[in-house]
Parts: structure tokens; sequence; C-alpha cells
């Protein structure tokens, strides 16, 4: 158990819906990071998080949003969804920089 | 921009054999390195992670990386393979400026034969 919990861990929705996934780091951690698993993508940072202030953004659509409360927690919000939007979604927490530990992940399926 | 290669996408072993993952990065400075592995639908786990100091770091699950600076690589070694290490490995290296992500190599998949 690494600490970081995901949830749902699974989702089907459809084309054209807007879903939202959530994220609770470990106890202590202040980052927060969003990846995306496909099949032809392989593993893409979308979005870090530190301390409730976006740090730094990657390869994340306009479509896709994200945000850290207060309690650190964190969501990332996809709408307009698309069929490419099937993924694993990943959420991972730092101390910055010592390594991520990564939640179990979210498996969106769009139909 | 730092990047990672792992230049074998699939790996077969039979259990009690050795095993070495090859992870190369490119980096201007001293990365920050590490190795994950992934299970079929789990998350990502920490093997090990290289920051500075000794070359070669000991993980969990009897896994080793050496660090070598000359040729810009980290692989990943077991000296003996358990039917349980099948899984998916990612090598992945630390952006170590303001932003802290990790940047994934395209994984190797370890197959290991009884």
């Amino acid at each position: 158990d690494s600490g970081v919990t995901q949830t749902p861990k699974h989702l089907i929705t459809a084309t054209g819906q807007r879903v939202t996934l959530r994220c609770s780091p470990r106890s202590g951690d202040l980052s927060v990071y969003w990846y995306q698993q496909s099949l032809d993508q392989g593993l893409q940072f979308l979005i870090q998080y530190y301390n409730g202030e976006e740090r730094a953004k990657g390869n994340i659509l306009e479509r896709f949003s994200a945000q850290q409360f207060p309690d650190l927690h964190s969501e990332l919000n996809l709408s307009s969804l698309e069929l490419g939007d099937s993924a694993l979604y990943f959420c991972a927490s730092s101390q910055d920089g010592g390594g991520a530990f990564f939640g179990q992940g979210t498996r969106l399926t769009v139909v | 921009a730092q990047s990672v290669t792992q230049p074998d996408i699939h790996i077969t072993v039979s259990e009690g054999a050795s095993l070495e993952l090859r992870c190369n990065y490119s980096y201007g400075a001293t990365p920050y390195l590490f190795w994950y592995v992934q299970s079929p639908g789990q998350g990502l786990q920490l093997l090990l992670k290289y920051f500075s100091g000794d070359t070669l770091v000991q993980g969990i699950k009897g896994f080793e990386a050496e660090f070598k600076r000359s040729q810009s690589s980290f692989n990943l070694r077991k000296p003996s393979v358990h039917w349980s290490d099948a899984a998916e490995y990612f090598c992945a290296v630390v952006n170590t400026g303001t932003a802290s992500k990790l940047t994934f190599g395209t994984g190797t998949r370890l197959q290991v034969t009884l």
C-alpha cells in the first residue's frame, strides 16, 4: 500500500460527458502529480501541484483540468470526453523530488 | 530536456536465472534516477532510487541498480528471478529544476518461465 488513494477505481462513461477523478496523497506529501497511461502513449505526465499551486504542466489537454485543495487532496476533471481519452489515470505524491508514490489508478473507459 | 531509453521492450528469463534490465538516460546534470515496477492492473511501485553517492543502490524485493555516469546508464539487476517478478518495469528520471516530475521510459515487460 503506497498510501496514495484514488477513487473511483473504474469509471465507464459516454462520449461528451465530464468526470472527476479524486486523489488523496500520502500524509505529509505536498506534491501531487497526475499521469495518463495508455497503450499507444505510455506513461504521460499531465500536471503537478505543490501545496495548492500548479507547478508544472505536461501533455494535458485543454479539456482537462486539475486542482489541489487546502487539505492537499487533488481532483482531475476530464470534460467533453472522447474515445481516445480511455486510459489509466494515475495520481502520485511526493515530498518533492524524492521519488513519487503512486496510487492504484482509475481506469476510465469512454464508450 | 531529460529522457530515458529502455531498449528492451520484452525480456524472458527462466526462474532462478539472473536478470538485467537496461536503462539509458539523457540529462545535462547529475540525474535523480528511479526504477518502478507495475504488475497487471496495478499501480507503479517504487523499487529503488539514486540521488548521489554510492553508485550501487539496493532496493526492495532483492533488486539493485548501478549508476554508471560514463555510460549514462542505470541498469536494474536481480541475481535470481522469481515467477512473481513477472511485470512491467519502468526506469524514470526526475527533472531537478523547479519541477520534479518523473519522465518515464517506455517500459520493459518481463516474462518468467518456470
